[in-house]
């Protein structure tokens, strides 16, 4: 089982559309990230959130931290076709390592 | 901006080979990993390193190994390859170790026959 629990695993939309990914766990995290993965490329970092019920905007995405800090989402109003990749929400636990989660596979059709 | 570069995109070997793959960051950074990428199943941790000739096991070790002679140098090694080890392999490195921004490279995809 993961440590992390993404959902959906898979999401597919037309352009102009708002969608949220979600991120749930029942460990606490000192902080959460968020990575976007393009195809024959590696994650690269969109966001970290440190405080509980943090929010942070990146454009159209909006990221929140849970009050507990054991979630997160990813809300991003009106996708366009460059939004499409894979999301990764990765977890920082008390110590050192990260946690990633399975990911979310984003497609949005033009 | 950092760039991590690893030594193939693509890679495919037969079974009982010795494996080599090799990764480089020219950030200074103290910090390198090796993550294993599986449809449905995430980036697993399989080694990662925090100084020169340091290493730490990660969630997945088993038959891997990993080497460090160089800071911006960090090496996973499949001792004998096998079919469950197809994977798509990433390497990443950071400044800081935990909360800090790990930057990744491209990946290498390998394919044991």
């Amino acid at each position: 089982t993961q440590l992390l629990e993404q959902s959906p695993q898979f999401l597919s939309i037309q352009e102009g559309e708002n969608l949220t990914v979600y991120c749930n766990s029942s460990s606490v995290f000192s902080s959460l990230q968020w990575y976007r993965q393009e195809p024959g490329e590696g994650p690269v970092l969109l966001v970290t959130v440190v405080t509980g019920g943090e929010v942070k905007k990146l454009k159209r995405l909006t990221f929140q931290f849970g009050d507990a800090r054991k979630d997160s989402s990813l809300h991003i109003t009106a996708a366009q076709p460059g939004d499409t990749g894979l999301y990764l929400c990765a977890g920082a636990l008390y110590g050192n390592k990260l946690v990633f989660g399975a990911g979310t596979i984003l497609r949005v059709k033009s | 901006d950092v760039k991590v570069t690893q030594s193939s995109r693509y890679l495919v070997k037969r079974t009982g080979e010795k494996v080599f793959l090799e990764c480089v960051q020219d950030m200074d950074h103290e910090n390198m990993f090796w993550y294993r990428q599986d449809p449905g199943l995430g980036l697993r941790l399989i080694y990662f390193s925090y100084d020169v000739k340091m290493k730490e096991k990660g969630d997945i070790p088993e038959g891997y190994s990993v080497s460090r002679e160089k800071k911006e140098r960090f090496s996973l090694i499949l001792e004998s390859a096998s079919t469950n080890q197809t994977s798509m392999y990433l390497c990443a490195s950071s400044l800081l170790v935990g909360t800090d921004t790990q930057y990744f490279g491209p990946g290498t995809r390998l394919t044991v026959l």
